[in-house]
């Protein structure tokens, strides 16, 4: 079974701080990352797909960096705004296989 | 817009009865799948599905059944109910003949608590 960390596992920021966190996954049979961001009472919405070594996205303040090679991804947050608390999930993509889902970081920031 | 339904959002039930959770997607994707998720921990993949009439048991063993006679309906069965299936279950669904870059849709999710 494929084994995806995320830590930390929970973050407590305070409103206008930076943050970021790590997903490691297997560095071999990658096809793609998935950075998901989960809100309470709320579906999982996909922030972005990653797929190649040196990738990195970025949607507003929220940017992300791939390195296969090693098997991590950072997400980070820029200004961290208490809309922003959530679980961030990762989840690793090996071609025709089923997602495996990290266990997420739970984010809260504080006004 | 939701384009992936679960219902019951919340359900709270007695030992012994028999639930179907609901899951319904209006995109046409042939894949779909049931993860649980209990507090604190990760999401672990329970049943899927690759299209009408395939289901296949995922990681985590699970005493609840699936069915998928129509492409858009994927509900899920708890046979007898217990306290040990209290959990929350998310649906999802991705679209057909990728690896996944299109990623997956999820549902709201489904809080189950047997009492």
């Amino acid at each position: 079974i494929l084994n995806v960390e995320q830590s930390p596992q929970s973050l407590h920021v305070q409103e206008g701080d930076s943050t970021n966190f790590t997903c490691s996954f297997p560095s071999s049979n990658f096809y793609a990352l998935h950075w998901y961001r989960w809100e309470t009472a709320k579906s999982p919405e996909a922030l972005f797909v990653m797929t190649l070594n040196g990738d990195e996205k970025k949607k507003g303040r929220i940017s992300a960096t791939l390195n296969t090679k090693e098997g991590y991804s950072y997400l980070y947050i820029k200004g961290s705004q208490p809309e922003d608390s959530a679980t961030y999930l990762c989840a690793f993509d090996n071609y025709g296989q089923n997602f495996v889902f990290g266990p997420g970081t739970r984010l809260s920031v504080l006004p | 817009e939701a384009d992936i339904y679960q219902t019951p959002r919340y359900l709270v039930i007695g030992t012994g009865k028999k639930i179907t959770l609901e899951c319904s997607q209006t995109m046409g994707h042939d894949k779909m799948y049931w993860y649980q998720q209990d507090p604190g921990m990760e999401l672990h993949l329970i049943h899927y599905s690759y299209g009408v009439n395939s289901t296949e048991k995922g990681d985590l063993s699970s005493e609840s059944t699936v069915s998928r006679i129509r492409t858009e309906h994927f509900p899920l069965t708890l046979e007898s109910a217990r306290p040990s299936h209290t959990s929350q279950y998310l649906c999802a669904s991705s679209a057909p003949g990728t690896g996944g870059l299109s990623g997956y849709t999820f549902g709201s999710g489904t809080r189950l608590t047997v009492v």
